[in-house]
C-alpha cells in the first residue's frame, strides 16, 4: 500500500531537548516536504527536498532542520525545540523534483507539544 | 503576503444545502490548483486539481471547482452537502515547475443534520 508513514504521532515534550520526527514514503518519490498546521494559518511549509542530497527552506524554516540521505526518508529535526513549535506536522510527498501536477501524498500526522 | 486566500474561515449550513467556498491566488502565469479536504483527525486528502484544459474540475464525492483566470479565483461548489462533508477544506497553488506549495489559512465546513 502506499503511504507515508509518520513517527511519532503524539509527543509530549520539554523545551531544549532535541528531537526527531521521521517521515518515510514507499512510492519512491523524488519530491518531499514538511508543513505545520496551526489554526487561522492553515498550512505553512517548513523545508521541502527536490531529491537525496538536496534540500531548501520553505516559508517557516526558522528553528527547524533536515536530511535527504536516503530517497524514502526525510526527517525532520529539531535541536532546540520551544513552545511556539506546538503544533500539528505533516509529512508529504509527490512524484517528481518540483512540485507538479501530481497530488501530493500525506501521513497521518504528528501532534508536538512542547512544554 | 499569502499567495492563496481563502474568503470564509467558518461556513455553517444544512444538509442539502448547496456550498460554495472561495479560493484566490495571487501568482502570474501557469498555475496549478489542488482543493484538499481534512475530517476530523485524518490527514489531507485531494478532492480535485486542475492544471490544464476544462476550467470546470470535477473530483471525488460530488464536488467540482471552477478555474477563473482572469479573477485569479478557484472556487469550491457541491450542489447538496451531508453531514459527512463536515471537515476542513484548504485550496492550494504553485507556479508550474515551482518547488513551494502555498496553502490557504482552511475554511472549516460544519453541516447540520
Amino acid at each position: 500500500e502506499a503511504q507515508v508513514t509518520q513517527n511519532p504521532r503524539y509527543l509530549i515534550t520539554v523545551t531544549g531537548k532535541k528531537l526527531t520526527v521521521t517521515c518515510s514514503q514507499n512510492m519512491n518519490h523524488e519530491y518531499m516536504s514538511w508543513y505545520r498546521q496551526d489554526p487561522g494559518l492553515g498550512l505553512r511549509q517548513i523545508y521541502y527536498s527536490m531529491n537525496v542530497e538536496v534540500t531548501d527552506k520553505g516559508d517557516v524554516p526558522e528553528g527547524y532542520k533536515v536530511s535527504r540521505k536516503e530517497k524514502r526518508n526525510f526527517p525532520l529535526i529539531l535541536e532546540s525545540p520551544s513552545p511556539n513549535q506546538t503544533s500539528l506536522y505533516f509529512c508529504a510527498s509527490s512524484l517528481g523534483s518540483y512540485v507538479s501536477n501530481q497530488p501530493q501524498h500525506f501521513g497521518d500526522g504528528t501532534r508536538l507539544s512542547i512544554l | 503576503a499569502q499567495s492563496v486566500s481563502q474568503h470564509n474561515h467558518h461556513v455553517i449550513l444544512s444538509e442539502a444545502a448547496s456550498l460554495e467556498l472561495g479560493c484566490n491566488y495571487s501568482y502570474g502565469g501557469t498555475v496549478n490548483l489542488f482543493w484538499y479536504v481534512q475530517y476530523p483527525g485524518q490527514h489531507l486528502q485531494l478532492l480535485l486539481k486542475y492544471f490544464s484544459g476544462d476550467p470546470l474540475v470535477k473530483g471525488i464525492k460530488g464536488f467540482e471547482a471552477e478555474f477563473i483566470k482572469s479573477k485569479f479565483s478557484f472556487n469550491l461548489r457541491k450542489p447538496s452537502v451531508q453531514w459527512s462533508d463536515t471537515a476542513e477544506y484548504f485550496c492550494a497553488a504553485h507556479r508550474e515547475r515551482d518547488y513551494k506549495l502555498s496553502f490557504g489559512a482552511g475554511t472549516t465546513v460544519t453541516v447540520r443534520a
